[in-house]
């Protein structure tokens, strides 16, 4: 089946530095993959969607400046959050859509990043 | 758009008893359903998905879950639970067209009771 890779599982950074973290699906081609944030405890919360070779597309309120997306080619997809700060630390999770056809499958998840900022 | 509510943030069930958790839709076009479960620290895995067709849909780990378009719902049952079964478990809604966002509901944390 459809794998997700996401790297690192865990990172602790101090405030101030850039952390930046990878997705890559392994045995499929992901035009589109999704980012998602979820603090504890709630729900996924999508950021930005990123298409290969294209500009992302931000949620409402999620600033782009601070949450770079690059999605270079159709295996990887990164997400860096710049300057960190604390307000930042969260679960990061990726993931890949797989078009079967004419429908869409689901989407395949990475296993998330717990991104601590000190 | 689309949106999804789980009703029960909680459901503690004891081992071996049956479980439904709940979920309603919403949406004013044709959608695709999911449920998902996230273990501690880990990323989602698909339980079951609806496209199209029988409104009853079978997945992994004994669960099922029933496409109701009249109630909007897509409630989430397994007959008899088990303590690996302790997760959370999120619904999920999506347009029927390419590429659609996949919106996720809050979320229901279910705990088996030995």
């Amino acid at each position: 089946g459809a794998v997700v890779s996401q790297h690192p599982s865990r990172v602790i950074c101090k405030s101030g530095t850039s952390v930046k973290i990878e997705c890559r699906s392994l045995d499929f081609q992901a035009t589109t993959m999704f980012w998602y944030r979820q603090f504890p405890k709630q729900s996924l919360m999508l950021m930005a969607t990123s298409n290969e070779g294209s500009k992302a597309t931000y949620e409402q309120g999620v600033e782009k400046d601070k949450f770079l997306i690059n999605h270079a080619s159709l295996t990887l997809s990164t997400l860096t959050v710049t300057s960190a700060h604390p307000e930042d630390s969260s679960f990061y999770i990726c993931s890949a859509l797989v078009r079967q056809g004419a429908y869409n499958s689901p989407l395949h998840f990475g296993n998330g990043t717990r991104l601590t900022v000190t | 758009a689309q949106s999804v509510t789980q009703l029960d943030s909680q459901v503690p069930v004891f081992e071996e008893a049956p479980v439904e958790l709940r979920c309603n839709y919403s949406s004013s076009v044709s959608v695709y359903l999911f449920w998902y479960v996230q273990y501690p620290n880990q990323g989602l895995q698909l339980l079951l998905k609806y496209l199209s067709g029988s409104t009853l849909v079978k997945g992994i780990n004994g669960f099922e879950a029933e496409f109701n378009k009249s109630q909007t719902s897509f409630h989430l049952r397994k007959p008899s639970v088990h303590i690996s079964d302790t997760a959370e478990y999120f619904c999920a809604v999506s347009g029927a067209s390419s590429a659609s966002k996949i919106i996720f509901g809050s979320g229901t944390r279910l705990s088996i009771r030995p």
